[in-house]
């Protein structure tokens, strides 16, 4: 699997947009670009994933650059319930090593009221 | 609702002593993995079953056993409890062509 680099920490205000950044620089071609989050004391929770285009759902929008080596998690309203450790994780979607999960340390959000 | 379930929430334990993790699941999803998150570490793949009698060893297998005789369920077993066994322990799931895992809520295991 890819690495992957992140802050380690953002803040945001309530209400406004939350940009989280992800380098992701030795990506393969096959690889998927996944988001999961990790609320205080709770069990992480699938966000978003892509691979070339960039995708939205209800909770978030992903846009991942052309060359695939970076891509950004936007969660567009933050609210305090979005304060968690983020992670951005990159892999292969199947194969011998299907739904094996590499978390990295993740950025800590901080939503500010 | 189908849901992911994790027993107990929290337990103390003794040095040597055999402990079972429960995991249940009632999505009727073939794969189910178990995860252990401490500071520092992030989380860590211990075990993980593609299907009923499928088993096999994650990053962090030793000192860990698994079992897997029906769909629903994956119990993680301590053989022999140890201190560096102190942690949370998650479990997951998914089926073969979903992108995303759903997780439990945790196990919080002390050993003391």
């Amino acid at each position: 699997d890819a690495k992957t680099t992140q802050p380690t920490s953002m803040d945001c205000a309530e209400g406004r947009a939350a940009n989280l950044p992800c380098n992701h620089s030795t990506i393969s071609g096959n690889e998927y670009v996944y988001w999961y989050r990790q609320i205080h004391s709770q069990g992480p929770q699938y966000i978003i994933h892509g691979l070339k285009n960039n995708e939205t759902n209800e909770m978030a929008s992903l846009i991942i650059t052309e060359d695939r080596k970076s891509s950004t998690l936007i969660l567009p309203h933050a609210t305090l319930r979005d304060t968690a450790v983020y992670y951005c994780i990159v892999r292969v979607a199947g194969g011998t090593s299907y739904g094996k999960l590499t978390f990295g340390q993740g950025t800590i959000l901080t939503v500010h009221p | 609702d189908a849901e992911i379930t994790q027993s107990p929430r929290h337990k103390i334990t003794e040095t040597g002593r055999q402990v079972t993790l429960a995991c249940h699941q009632t999505w009727n999803h073939n794969n189910m993995f178990w995860y252990r998150q401490d500071l520092g570490h992030g989380l860590r793949l211990i075990h993980y079953s593609y299907g009923v009698h499928d088993t096999n060893k994650g990053e962090v297998s030793d000192g860990y056993s698994v079992s897997r005789s029906n769909t629903e369920d994956l119990p993680l077993t301590l053989e022999s409890a140890a201190s560096s066994q102190t942690s949370v322990y998650f479990c997951a799931s998914t089926r073969t062509g979903l992108h995303e895992q759903y997780f439990g809520p945790g196990t919080r295991l002390t050993v003391t």
